[in-house]
C-alpha cells in the first residue's frame, strides 16, 4: 500500500539555524509534492508545491528538493526564528488525491 | 483575504447522537474536500467534491457519515450515531484547480469530541 513518512515526529533547533525535514514515500509516484505548516488547534496553511521534473523550489527562507529516485524530499529553513514553531506536514498528488504524512513538529529554540 | 469558513469551532456530543459540521468555500473554488485528523497524524480524506458532485468518498464511513455539497457551494457533513473513536479534528479546504494537483486552502477545523 502506497507509504508516506515523515521520519522524525518532533525537531529541535537552535535559533538561527537551518532546520532540515525529510519526508519518504514508497509504493507511489507522485506527479506533485507539497508542504503546508500547521499551527496549534488550526487548519494546515500552504506552504510550497514542487512538481516531480523539478529538484528545488525556493521561496524566502524555505527550500524544498524532490528526489524520485530516493523517493524523498527534504524541506529546508534556513535562518530559523521561534516563530517557525510548527508541526510541518508533506503531502503527496498525482493520479490520487492528496496523501498526507503524519507531520514533523518543529520547535527552534531562542 | 478570502477564507474557508467553517462552523462550529468546537463541538462536544455524547455517543449515539448526531452531530453536522458546515463549510463554506472560497467564492469560486470548485473542489471542496472534507478531512478527518485524528491528534497527532496528518489529515485523511473523507470526501471530495467537484461543484456539487461526489468525487471521491472512498473513505467516507458510508454506514454512518454522509456529506452534500447541493448547490455546489457550501457543504455539510453528517455524522450519525457518533461513536467515541470519531473524536478528531473535520477539516474542510477548497481549492480552485479541479484537479488533483493544486494547492488547498483549509479551514480552522471543527473539533469533535465524543463522550
Amino acid at each position: 500500500s502506497q507509504k508516506i513518512e515523515q521520519n522524525s515526529e518532533a525537531l529541535n533547533i537552535q535559533e538561527g539555524k537551518t532546520a532540515t525535514l525529510t519526508c519518504n514515500y514508497t509504493n507511489y509516484s507522485p506527479a506533485y509534492l507539497q508542504w503546508y505548516r500547521q499551527d496549534p488547534g488550526r487548519g494546515p496553511v500552504f506552504l510550497l508545491l514542487i512538481r516531480e521534473n523539478e529538484k528545488e523550489k525556493r521561496k524566502e527562507r524555505l527550500k524544498v528538493t524532490f528526489d524520485t529516485t530516493l523517493k524523498q524530499s527534504l524541506f529546508h529553513i534556513t535562518a530559523s526564528q521561534p516563530a517557525d514553531s510548527a508541526t510541518y506536514l508533506c503531502a503527496f498528488s498525482g493520479n490520487t488525491p492528496l496523501v498526507f504524512g503524519k507531520g514533523t513538529r518543529l520547535s527552534v529554540i531562542a | 483575504e478570502a477564507e474557508v469558513a467553517q462552523s462550529p469551532r468546537y463541538k462536544i456530543t455524547e455517543k449515539s447522537q448526531a452531530v453536522a459540521f458546515w463549510c463554506d468555500p472560497i467564492s469560486g473554488h470548485a473542489t471542496l474536500y472534507w478531512y478527518r485528523q485524528i491528534l497527532g497524524q496528518g489529515p485523511e480524506l473523507l470526501v471530495q467534491f467537484q461543484d456539487e458532485s461526489v468525487v471521491d468518498d472512498s473513505q467516507l464511513p458510508k454506514d454512518r457519515f454522509s456529506a452534500e455539497r447541493l448547490k455546489g457551494v457550501d457543504s455539510t457533513l453528517k455524522i450519525q450515531p457518533a461513536e467515541l473513536g470519531d473524536s478528531a479534528m473535520y477539516l474542510c479546504a477548497s481549492s480552485r484547480n479541479p484537479s488533483r494537483t493544486g494547492e488547498l486552502f483549509f479551514g480552522e477545523g471543527s473539533r469533535l469530541t465524543v463522550l
